[in-house]
């Protein structure tokens, strides 16, 4: 069964340090999502992406942050300049066109930063 | 409360027992989908329910959907050890553009 992927799986960097997070939907999914979880704390929307341009973003998603489809397959979340509090598991999730409103998730990438 | 707000916030059952989950919400919504979240791990997709409807059933999972109420119930029957996990509802404000979580159920299943 066609999966989210996410790489890597943790990651460890130090404050101020640029990291990209990586994913690859599901093949023929359309709609591609970041979401982050505070150790302990409830999944929170961080972006949409949809037709090559962010669709809606939350207040979380502040300029540090950015999202690109750099090929057919891979979208990635960029923190520029990572703080403390950045560190926190992030999922990335896909939709299928259409009707289909089920976002599918990936197994998140553990990011510490210290 | 928040949107999707789960309670209660931990429950500990016996194997074999049912296990009830509830959710409330505060806006209006599309549909509302629980999801699975073993310790350190990803999000699993179990059921979504539409807005107009008010009972879904897959499996040992049986979800109810009160729209008059903003509020949602997820039962698991027959509840087993792997069961154990937490569990959260998402709401779908906006036709999938972003899901609203709430903070989730801690389930566990003592053997």
């Amino acid at each position: 069964e066609p999966e989210v992927t996410q790489t890597p799986s943790h990651q460890v960097t130090q404050m101020g340090q640029e990291v990209i997070l990586r994913c690859v939907p599901i093949s023929n999914h359309l709609y591609f999502y970041w979401y982050r979880q505070i150790l302990g704390q409830k999944v929170e929307f961080l972006v949409s992406f949809y037709n090559n341009e962010i669709s809606e973003k939350s207040e979380i998603f502040d300029d540090q942050f950015s999202v690109e489809r750099p090929d057919g397959s891979n979208f990635t979340l960029k923190i520029r300049s990572t703080k403390l509090e950045d560190s926190a598991m992030y999922f990335c999730a896909s939709r299928r066109q259409g009707s289909e409103e089920t976002q599918y998730f990936g197994p998140g990438t553990r990011l510490l930063v210290l | 409360s928040q949107q999707g707000e789960e309670d209660p916030q931990a429950l500990s059952i016996q194997e074999g027992e049912n296990a009830t989950m509830n959710c409330s919400y505060k806006t209006s919504i599309n549909n509302l989908q629980w999801y699975r979240q073993n310790s350190g791990r990803g999000l699993v997709h179990l059921i979504l329910i539409r807005s107009n409807e008010r009972e879904k059933h897959s499996g040992r999972l049986r979800v109810t959907l009160d729209t008059s109420k903003k509020s949602s119930s997820l039962l698991i029957t027959a509840s087993r050890a792997a069961d154990t996990a937490s569990y959260f509802c998402a709401t779908d404000p906006n036709y999938g553009q972003n899901f609203v979580f709430g903070p989730g159920t801690r389930l566990s299943v003592l053997p």
